[in-house]
């Protein structure tokens, strides 16, 4: 079975700086496509960044890139200029691109804090 | 807004009750999802519906039901209610399988 792995609980950065979230996972597909989810405090679920499994190149949107390295199974993601509206937690999250279902799993989520 | 739309959004019961929340995904998506965010286990999926028929089955307890109708819309039935039901369920659609889910507001349960 997949997993996904947040090891990083909370985390703080000062405003305006870069601050890098970790997530790791784990599977043996090869195909798959993994997520970044941010729920404010309405919690709404808003889906941040996507990443093929099968591309090589990393996501970017915006101020939000990740780093995407499938030996590693890693995928972290790197938000730029923080901002305050950036506070949230956020979910990394894992879906199959070749099983018959396409739920997704979900890390534990790490809690973003935006110091003015 | 995602176009996805749940009610009620908020539900205060007690225990061994019974609820349905109700879910209307976007216009023109098939495809339906329910999650579960609770403090204990996190988000994790319950259960999938595709263009009326179940498709695929999470860890979805057997007190909880769900189903999609023909127009659509699906509801999922919580019956017996423990406190530790207590959670935010979420709805998602998506226009098709393997596409972009949208998720709904979400329907915060809290069974007393």
């Amino acid at each position: 079975a997949q997993t996904v792995t947040q090891s990083q609980p909370e985390m703080s950065v000062q405003e305006a700086e870069t601050v890098t979230l970790s997530c790791t996972y784990d599977t043996s597909e090869s195909d798959y496509y993994l997520f970044w989810y941010k729920q404010p405090p309405s919690r709404q679920m808003i889906l941040v960044i996507r990443q093929e499994a099968y591309k090589q190149q990393n996501a970017t949107e915006n101020r939000f890139s990740v780093n995407f390295q499938k030996a590693a199974k890693s995928f972290s993601l790197k938000i730029s200029d923080s901002q305050l509206g950036d506070a949230a937690m956020y979910f990394c999250a894992y879906r199959s691109a070749m099983n018959r279902d396409d739920k997704i799993i979900f890390g534990k989520g790490t809690r973003l804090h935006i110091l003015p | 807004d995602s176009g996805v739309t749940q009610t009620p959004k908020h539900l205060i019961t007690a225990t061994g009750q019974r609820v349905t929340l109700r879910c209307s995904p976007r216009s023109g998506d098939l495809s339906v999802y329910w999650y579960q965010q609770s403090l204990d286990q996190g988000l994790q999926f319950l259960i999938q519906y595709y263009n009326g028929e179940e498709r695929a089955k999470g860890n979805i307890l057997e007190r909880f039901s769900a189903q999609q109708f023909p127009d659509l819309h699906s509801e999922l039935n919580l019956s017996s209610l423990e406190l530790g039901d207590s959670a935010l369920y979420f709805c998602a659609s998506s226009v098709g399988l393997q596409n972009e889910q949208f998720f709904g507001p979400g329907t915060r349960l809290t069974v007393l």
